[in-house]
């Protein structure tokens, strides 16, 4: 069964250094999405793609923050420098098509980022 | 804005019915899901309901939608320990389908 997949799946790193995320979607799915998911609460969405372009960044914080997806396959999350707050799960989902909310979001394993 | 909420825990005893509720502000959602997060792991969808329906079953789950309340319910049957996890609903509203989620119900299912 085809699965999104996302590494490392766990992080540590002190604060004000760089740290990136990597995501690949299931195949063929054209919509990516990032999520940061706090300790004790529910997903929040930071930035979403279609295909290679950005739809929705608008709770990315883009000073520390970016992410890419140059051929509109695979995804980029970088934090530069990372702040203690930012420890969380950071999720990545893949849906099949854009505009339709009644397409599923899939979710990868996620990646758990410790700030010391 | 939108807002979702739900109750945070829930303890049931093994082969009882699990209800996990939710409530939700933005009245032109279309679409509203449950997600199950087992520690550690991502989200998982159990299922969806769109919202000109008001029930919806599948196998153990059946999901129960009042749209004049705004509120959603989850009903699990004959609750395994392996049910034992983290449920999120979530919405998403016309035209987009950008998920806004809740806090999450922690089920603790004990023998």
């Amino acid at each position: 069964e085809a699965e999104v997949a996302q590494s490392p799946r766990y992080k540590i790193t002190e604060k004000s250094q760089a740290v990136a995320f990597w995501c690949d979607p299931i195949s063929g799915h054209a919509t990516l999405y990032w999520y940061r998911q706090i300790l004790g609460q529910g997903p929040e969405l930071l930035v979403q793609f279609q295909d290679e372009s950005v739809v929705d960044d608008s709770q990315l914080p883009k000073d520390r923050f970016s992410a890419e997806r140059l051929k509109g396959v695979d995804s980029t999350l970088k934090i530069q420098p990372a702040e203690l707050g930012d420890s969380a799960m950071y999720l990545c989902a893949s849906s099949l098509d854009m505009g339709d909310s009644q397409e599923t979001q899939y979710f990868g394993p996620g990646t758990r980022l410790l700030v010391l | 804005g939108e807002d979702v909420e739900q109750s945070l825990f829930l303890s049931v005893r093994e082969g009882d019915s699990s209800v996990i509720n939710c409530t939700y502000t933005d009245s032109s959602s279309t679409y509203l899901y449950w997600y199950k997060q087992e520690p550690g792991a991502g989200l998982q969808l159990l299922t969806y309901i769109f919202s000109n329906m008001d029930m919806k079953q599948d196998q153990r789950l059946t999901v129960l939608l009042n749209k004049k309340d705004k509120h959603l319910s989850l009903r699990i049957a004959d609750t395994q320990t392996g049910d034992s996890a983290i449920y999120f609903c979530a919405e998403t509203g016309l035209r987009t389908d950008k998920l806004i989620f809740g806090t999450g119900t922690r089920l603790q299912v004990f023998p």
